[in-house]
């Protein structure tokens, strides 16, 4: 069974622009999760979706978006980049996101904002 | 609200010697804890999960942890440390709060293993 993809693996951008992230979880799983990854505030959680609806989100600004697609796979947005969101984002996904299910994480996207 | 707490930062050991990292929590709710490991550039895999039956846990890679409640404690141990097994680890648990798996991290213990 293929893991949870994401795509692309490495991102650059400017300040101000916007970017998409893409995560395809395990096939058969309906709940994907995102988290965001710095050294500073290590790792939080941003939002988790199940059957296309975003059940749960974390304490980030509304310039941190997604959606999820009736095949289960999910993208990111994040819109006005700041130098703070330079990340590593990880996306997880889980059978059906209840908190007794394992999450299985994607190898991550590493976004660089110059 | 649930929050866990990595007593630790870093843990040196030497190949051979035993491993023990530390983890205490908080919750409000019977927790769902786990134990995650990161190796440079690579995402994160599940070592070990706990979810109210036995409260010795045993997880891959010779890892276990046991849950005590009266402590608040879920730590991670291995009997013999491997050079493989130097990087991050992440005490985790599960929001009680709704039954959704949005997970709360400790802050990571880097692990070095001194040959």
């Amino acid at each position: 069974k293929a893991g949870v993809t994401q795509t692309p693996r490495y991102l650059i951008k400017t300040r101000g622009q916007q970017v998409t992230l893409s995560c395809s979880p395990i096939s058969g799983h309906r709940s994907v999760s995102w988290y965001q990854q710095t050294p500073g505030q290590g790792l939080q959680f941003l939002f988790e979706y199940f059957s296309e609806t975003q059940r749960n989100k974390g304490n980030f600004p509304g310039r941190f978006s997604g959606r999820q697609f009736s095949n289960s796979r999910s993208e990111m947005n994040v819109s006005t980049l700041e130098l703070g969101d330079s990340a590593l984002y990880l996306c997880a996904s889980s059978v059906t996101g209840e908190r007794y299910n394992e999450q299985f994480f994607g190898p991550g996207t590493r976004l660089t904002v110059l | 609200a649930q929050s866990v707490t990595q007593l630790d930062s870093h843990v040196s050991v030497s190949e051979g010697t035993p491993v023990l990292l530390r983890c205490n929590y908080s919750s409000s709710y019977s927790p769902s804890l786990f134990w995650y490991v990161q190796h440079p550039n690579k995402g994160l895999q599940l070592l070990l999960k706990y979810t109210s039956a036995a409260t010795l846990v045993k997880g891959i890679n010779g890892f276990e942890a046991e849950f005590k409640k009266s402590e608040t404690s879920f730590h991670l141990t291995k009997p013999s440390a491997h050079m493989s097994d130097a990087a991050e680890y992440f005490c985790v648990v599960s929001d009680g709060s709704s039954n959704t798996g949005k997970l709360i991290f400790g802050q990571g213990t880097t692990l070095q293993v001194k040959p």
